[in-house]
Protein backbone atom coordinates (compact mmCIF):
# COMPACT_ATOMS: atom_id res chain seq x y z
CA UNK A 1 0.00 0.00 0.00
CA UNK A 2 1.59 2.84 -1.25
CA UNK A 3 1.08 5.29 1.71
CA UNK A 4 2.68 9.14 -0.31
CA UNK A 5 1.92 9.55 -3.17
CA UNK A 6 4.01 12.19 -5.24
CA UNK A 7 3.09 13.92 -8.51
CA UNK A 8 4.46 14.94 -10.99
CA UNK A 9 6.81 12.23 -11.92
CA UNK A 10 9.16 14.85 -13.98
CA UNK A 11 8.92 18.49 -14.42
CA UNK A 12 10.41 20.80 -16.73
CA UNK A 13 10.71 24.48 -15.40
CA UNK A 14 12.68 27.61 -16.88
CA UNK A 15 15.24 29.24 -14.98
CA UNK A 16 14.08 31.89 -12.77
CA UNK A 17 10.25 30.34 -12.83
CA UNK A 18 8.47 28.57 -9.69
CA UNK A 19 8.72 24.32 -9.42
CA UNK A 20 5.91 23.26 -7.69
CA UNK A 21 5.30 19.44 -6.38
CA UNK A 22 2.72 18.04 -4.57
CA UNK A 23 2.49 15.21 -2.64
CA UNK A 24 -0.45 13.32 -0.91
CA UNK A 25 -0.43 11.06 2.44
CA UNK A 26 -3.20 8.60 3.73
CA UNK A 27 -1.98 8.49 7.27
CA UNK A 28 -3.28 10.43 9.60
CA UNK A 29 -0.75 9.40 12.25
CA UNK A 30 1.62 11.39 10.14
CA UNK A 31 2.95 13.95 11.85
CA UNK A 32 6.52 14.84 10.32
CA UNK A 33 6.75 15.86 6.22
CA UNK A 34 10.55 16.27 4.84
CA UNK A 35 11.37 17.28 1.57
CA UNK A 36 14.68 15.11 0.36
CA UNK A 37 16.72 16.70 -2.88
CA UNK A 38 18.93 13.37 -4.31
CA UNK A 39 21.66 14.21 -7.18
CA UNK A 40 22.40 10.98 -9.32
CA UNK A 41 25.08 9.21 -7.52
CA UNK A 42 24.49 10.59 -4.44
CA UNK A 43 22.03 9.86 -1.24
CA UNK A 44 19.20 12.27 -0.71
CA UNK A 45 19.53 15.20 1.31
CA UNK A 46 17.22 16.89 3.89
CA UNK A 47 16.00 20.01 2.57
CA UNK A 48 13.19 21.56 3.66
CA UNK A 49 10.82 19.64 6.87
CA UNK A 50 7.33 20.79 8.21
CA UNK A 51 5.81 19.39 11.04
CA UNK A 52 1.17 19.47 11.11
CA UNK A 53 1.14 22.52 13.61
CA UNK A 54 2.26 25.16 10.92
CA UNK A 55 0.44 25.62 7.50
CA UNK A 56 3.55 26.94 5.55
CA UNK A 57 7.06 27.08 5.88
CA UNK A 58 10.05 28.55 3.58
CA UNK A 59 13.98 28.44 3.73
CA UNK A 60 15.17 30.81 1.05
CA UNK A 61 13.76 29.97 -2.16
CA UNK A 62 12.02 26.69 -0.63
CA UNK A 63 8.28 26.62 0.78
CA UNK A 64 6.46 24.16 1.90
CA UNK A 65 2.48 24.02 2.05
CA UNK A 66 0.98 22.05 4.27
CA UNK A 67 -2.94 21.00 4.17
CA UNK A 68 -3.88 19.00 7.30
CA UNK A 69 -7.61 18.72 6.23
CA UNK A 70 -7.01 17.63 2.46
CA UNK A 71 -3.93 15.33 3.90
CA UNK A 72 -1.58 17.15 1.32
CA UNK A 73 1.79 19.27 1.20
CA UNK A 74 3.93 21.21 -1.82
CA UNK A 75 6.89 22.13 -2.27
CA UNK A 76 7.20 25.09 -3.95
CA UNK A 77 10.73 26.07 -5.41
CA UNK A 78 11.21 30.06 -6.33
CA UNK A 79 13.34 31.34 -8.73
CA UNK A 80 14.49 27.48 -9.73
CA UNK A 81 18.34 27.12 -11.08
CA UNK A 82 19.72 24.74 -12.98
CA UNK A 83 21.93 24.01 -10.31
CA UNK A 84 17.96 22.64 -8.51
CA UNK A 85 18.01 19.73 -11.26
CA UNK A 86 17.86 16.78 -9.42
CA UNK A 87 15.30 14.36 -7.80
CA UNK A 88 12.59 15.43 -4.86
CA UNK A 89 11.21 13.01 -2.58
CA UNK A 90 8.61 13.88 -0.40
CA UNK A 91 8.28 11.39 2.95
CA UNK A 92 6.63 11.22 5.95
CA UNK A 93 7.19 9.63 9.62
CA UNK A 94 5.30 8.90 12.59
CA UNK A 95 6.96 10.24 15.95
CA UNK A 96 8.29 13.28 14.58
CA UNK A 97 10.69 11.78 12.34
CA UNK A 98 12.15 8.94 15.32
CA UNK A 99 10.14 6.35 13.18
CA UNK A 100 10.32 4.85 9.89
CA UNK A 101 10.31 7.19 6.90
CA UNK A 102 7.71 6.46 3.91
CA UNK A 103 9.22 8.00 0.62
CA UNK A 104 6.96 9.17 -2.90
CA UNK A 105 7.79 7.95 -5.96
CA UNK A 106 9.87 11.08 -6.75
CA UNK A 107 9.97 13.99 -9.20
CA UNK A 108 12.59 14.51 -11.97
CA UNK A 109 13.11 18.22 -12.21
CA UNK A 110 14.84 20.06 -14.76
CA UNK A 111 15.33 23.50 -15.02
CA UNK A 112 16.17 24.69 -18.80
CA UNK A 113 17.75 27.65 -19.22
CA UNK B 1 32.05 16.80 12.14
CA UNK B 2 31.76 13.90 9.62
CA UNK B 3 29.15 12.73 7.83
CA UNK B 4 27.78 9.11 7.12
CA UNK B 5 29.97 6.51 5.28
CA UNK B 6 28.91 3.84 3.70
CA UNK B 7 31.49 0.79 2.14
CA UNK B 8 31.81 -0.01 0.11
CA UNK B 9 30.64 2.23 -3.10
CA UNK B 10 29.62 -0.51 -5.36
CA UNK B 11 29.49 -4.46 -5.03
CA UNK B 12 28.45 -7.25 -7.67
CA UNK B 13 27.29 -10.59 -6.34
CA UNK B 14 25.85 -13.48 -7.80
CA UNK B 15 22.15 -15.30 -7.11
CA UNK B 16 22.32 -17.21 -3.46
CA UNK B 17 25.37 -15.46 -2.72
CA UNK B 18 25.40 -13.29 1.01
CA UNK B 19 26.85 -9.78 1.18
CA UNK B 20 27.34 -7.61 3.91
CA UNK B 21 27.54 -3.48 3.84
CA UNK B 22 28.55 -1.06 6.23
CA UNK B 23 27.43 1.98 7.33
CA UNK B 24 29.40 4.62 9.68
CA UNK B 25 27.06 7.04 11.30
CA UNK B 26 27.17 11.09 11.69
CA UNK B 27 29.30 11.69 14.66
CA UNK B 28 27.18 11.51 18.24
CA UNK B 29 24.09 9.36 16.16
CA UNK B 30 22.08 6.86 17.99
CA UNK B 31 19.82 5.77 15.66
CA UNK B 32 20.19 4.29 12.05
CA UNK B 33 17.93 3.22 9.58
CA UNK B 34 18.29 1.24 6.46
CA UNK B 35 16.69 1.98 2.96
CA UNK B 36 16.65 0.04 -0.11
CA UNK B 37 16.43 2.00 -3.73
CA UNK B 38 15.41 0.37 -6.49
CA UNK B 39 16.27 2.66 -9.66
CA UNK B 40 13.42 5.07 -10.63
CA UNK B 41 11.88 4.42 -6.96
CA UNK B 42 11.65 6.00 -3.77
CA UNK B 43 13.52 4.46 -0.52
CA UNK B 44 12.04 1.67 1.05
CA UNK B 45 12.66 1.23 4.93
CA UNK B 46 14.58 -2.03 5.90
CA UNK B 47 14.70 -1.54 9.46
CA UNK B 48 16.33 0.86 12.40
CA UNK B 49 18.53 -0.06 15.04
CA UNK B 50 18.61 2.67 18.21
CA UNK B 51 21.26 2.04 20.89
CA UNK B 52 21.99 -1.57 19.05
CA UNK B 53 18.42 -2.89 19.50
CA UNK B 54 16.20 -3.41 16.32
CA UNK B 55 13.74 -0.38 16.41
CA UNK B 56 11.33 -1.41 13.61
CA UNK B 57 11.24 -3.76 10.02
CA UNK B 58 9.57 -2.52 6.86
CA UNK B 59 8.31 -5.04 4.95
CA UNK B 60 11.62 -7.05 4.15
CA UNK B 61 12.28 -10.81 4.88
CA UNK B 62 13.86 -12.66 7.16
CA UNK B 63 17.23 -12.73 5.02
CA UNK B 64 17.53 -9.11 5.97
CA UNK B 65 19.38 -8.58 9.30
CA UNK B 66 21.43 -6.21 10.56
CA UNK B 67 23.31 -5.23 13.82
CA UNK B 68 24.00 -1.78 15.53
CA UNK B 69 27.85 -1.74 17.20
CA UNK B 70 28.47 0.38 20.58
CA UNK B 71 30.25 2.66 18.39
CA UNK B 72 26.89 2.99 16.10
CA UNK B 73 28.07 1.73 13.29
CA UNK B 74 25.95 -0.54 11.56
CA UNK B 75 25.87 -3.58 9.17
CA UNK B 76 23.09 -4.77 6.81
CA UNK B 77 23.45 -8.32 6.20
CA UNK B 78 21.35 -10.26 3.05
CA UNK B 79 21.63 -13.94 2.45
CA UNK B 80 20.61 -16.22 -0.55
CA UNK B 81 20.88 -12.80 -3.09
CA UNK B 82 18.07 -12.69 -5.06
CA UNK B 83 17.72 -10.71 -8.40
CA UNK B 84 15.63 -8.41 -7.43
CA UNK B 85 17.63 -7.75 -4.71
CA UNK B 86 19.66 -5.29 -7.24
CA UNK B 87 19.40 -1.61 -5.77
CA UNK B 88 20.77 1.07 -3.82
CA UNK B 89 21.42 0.74 -0.07
CA UNK B 90 21.16 3.62 1.95
CA UNK B 91 22.16 4.33 5.41
CA UNK B 92 20.91 6.52 7.35
CA UNK B 93 21.39 7.89 10.97
CA UNK B 94 20.09 10.61 13.74
CA UNK B 95 20.35 11.75 17.12
CA UNK B 96 16.37 10.70 17.82
CA UNK B 97 14.43 13.18 19.41
CA UNK B 98 12.86 14.47 16.48
CA UNK B 99 15.96 15.35 14.75
CA UNK B 100 16.19 14.52 11.33
CA UNK B 101 17.61 11.73 9.18
CA UNK B 102 20.96 12.40 7.37
CA UNK B 103 21.88 9.99 4.50
CA UNK B 104 24.69 8.33 3.34
CA UNK B 105 25.65 8.02 -0.53
CA UNK B 106 24.75 4.22 -0.55
CA UNK B 107 26.21 0.64 -1.48
CA UNK B 108 24.80 0.17 -5.42
CA UNK B 109 24.54 -4.02 -5.31
CA UNK B 110 24.13 -5.46 -8.35
CA UNK B 111 23.12 -9.24 -8.70
CA UNK B 112 24.03 -11.32 -11.75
Amino acid sequence: QQQVKQSPQSLIVQKGGISIINCAYENTAFDYFPWYQQFPGKGPALLIAIRPDVSEKKEGRFTISFNKSAKQFSLHIMDSQPGDSATYFCAASKDFGNEKLTFGTGTRLTIIP
Amino acid sequence: ETGVTQSPTHLIKTRGQQVTLRCSSQSGHNTVSWYQQALGQGPQFIFQYYREEENGRGNFPPRFSGLQFPNYSSELNVNALELDDSALYLCASSWGGGQPQHFGDGTRLSIL
